[in-house]
């Protein structure tokens, strides 16, 4: 337990579906991260918030849309995926004290997704 | 840029110290160099972090030369527990956004009996 949690574990969604991934730390971070891991890849960092700052990222897809409304939760909005976007994705978070790139990370367990 | 380059695979057996080299031959003055472990369908996990010689906890030991254009994670006396892929982290301050953070492509370390 590593007091990051993610909701749901596992999820199953056609391309035309909207769902929601939901991220809440326990830690009193105020840093927190959505990650993607696909097969045999290593973590590829989606979105970053830092001091509830979004930290942008132009080579994520638009139909990947993260929400953080406060420091202890984070979403991840997905919409119209397709099926290479199947994969793990992981939350985490950090103690930002003013360069979050130095911080030492604290995972969820990650969902599932899969795209049909 | 700050990349970082690790081996895809090791063995070993119960009981043998393993050591997973990272190199890092564009790492800025001040950047950290941290690992983690990761097991299937698991987040990673935070094992050690360190900036210059030698750092030891009580899972690990991370070994930085002068130079710190490389670090090498030990592993003593590994257990079939161990077994995992293992990430080095060089964190990029030179860099804006997600530059700032660079991952490894992993080491999958298999522990035999």
């Amino acid at each position: 337990e590593t007091g990051v949690t993610q909701t749901p574990r596992h999820l199953v969604m056609g391309m035309t579906n909207k769902k929601s991934l939901k991220c809440e730390q326990h830690l009193g971070h105020n840093a927190m991260y959505w990650y993607k891991q696909s097969a045999k890849k290593p973590l590829e960092l989606m979105f970053v918030y830092s001091l509830e700052e979004r930290v942008e990222n132009n080579s994520v897809p638009s139909r990947f849309s993260p929400e953080c409304p406060n420091s202890s939760h984070l979403f991840l909005h997905l919409h119209t995926l397709q099926p290479e976007d199947s994969a793990l994705y992981l939350c985490a978070s950090s103690q930002d004290e003013g360069q979050w790139s130095a911080d030492t990370q604290y995972f969820g367990p990650g969902t599932r997704l899969t795209v049909l | 840029l700050a990349k970082t380059t690790q081996p895809i695979s090791m063995d070993s057996y119960e009981g043998q110290e393993v050591n997973i080299t990272c190199s890092h031959n564009n790492i800025a003055t001040n950047d950290y160099i941290t690992w983690y472990q990761q097991f299937p369908s698991q987040g990673p996990r935070f094992i050690i972090q360190g900036y210059k010689t030698k750092v030891t906890n009580e899972v690990a030991s991370l070994f930085i030369p002068a130079d710190r254009k490389s670090s090498t994670l030990s592993l003593p006396r590994v257990s079939l527990s161990d077994t995992a892929v293992y990430y080095c982290l060089v964190g990029d301050s030179r860099n804006t956004g997600f530059q700032k953070l660079v991952f490894g492509t992993g080491t999958r370390l298999l522990v035999s009996p």
